[in-house]
């Protein structure tokens, strides 16, 4: 399997704040990575696809970026909003595996 | 705009068999996407289960394959998980999802994961 590490496990910010959160596979994956946005007792968002792929109605603010083992979203402005955990998935090969999650507190 | 919703009993005894139903709703089950499920413990990580395509063919987790069966109902446009002889440790938030693939390989085709249900907690208890 492929193991996803994610990291940090969480981090504490401000509202304004530039955050960045990575995420590392343990063999190349190419850009099959997206990443999700959970917030409390909520289901995840999908908020990246492909690695850099922003999709529709997710603000600007967050990008992704990277390829192959080491991978990176990055929050530009934290919002009350973004306050959540954020998880990556690798869709590269199967099983398909999830980091372990970075919670953004405030 | 599509939307999934879980149904199913939430609590199941030990050595018994969780069945939970996704409906899709604001679209059909028989476009050309993968359905998953993806489930998460108390206080852990995500792990994903496994997928369906509209024609019934199916791919599973290594971990749960033994155990697990996913099917589909064109006609309902729903789809189903069964997970058999479950214990403890099969209780979970359960999730299903709308899946997109770029690439295929032989055991899997989801690559990620859009719209997801709002998630069923089903806890395994006597």
């Amino acid at each position: 399997d492929i193991q996803m590490t994610q990291s940090p496990s969480s981090l504490s910010a401000s509202v304004g704040d530039r955050i960045t959160i990575t995420c590392r596979a343990s063999q190349s994956i190419s850009t099959y990575l997206s990443w999700y946005q959970q917030s409390p007792g909520k289901a995840p968002k999908l908020l990246i696809s492909a690695a850099s792929t922003l999709q529709s109605g997710v603000p600007s603010r967050f990008s992704g970026g990277g390829s192959g083992t080491d991978f990176t979203l990055t929050i530009n402005g934290l919002q009350p909003e973004d306050f959540a955990t954020y998880y990556c998935l690798q869709g590269y090969s199967s099983p398909l595996t999830f980091g372990g999650g970075t919670k953004v507190e405030i | 705009q599509v939307q999934l919703q879980e149904s199913g009993p939430r609590l199941v005894k030990p050595s018994g068999t969780l069945s939970l139903t996704c409906a899709v709703s604001g679209g059909s089950i028989s476009s050309r996407n993968w359905w998953s499920w993806v489930r998460q413990p108390p206080g852990k990580d995500l792990e994903w289960i496994g997928e369906i395509y509209p024609t019934g063919t199916t791919n599973y987790n290594p971990s749960l394959k033994s155990r697990v069966t996913i099917s589909v109902d064109k006609s309902k446009n729903h789809f189903s998980l069964n997970v058999s002889s479950v214990t403890a440790a099969d209780t979970a938030v359960y999730y299903c999802a709308r899946a997109f693939s770029r690439r295929c390989t032989p055991a899997s085709c989801s690559n990620y994961f859009d719209p997801w249900g709002q998630g069923a907690l089903v806890t395994v208890s006597s």
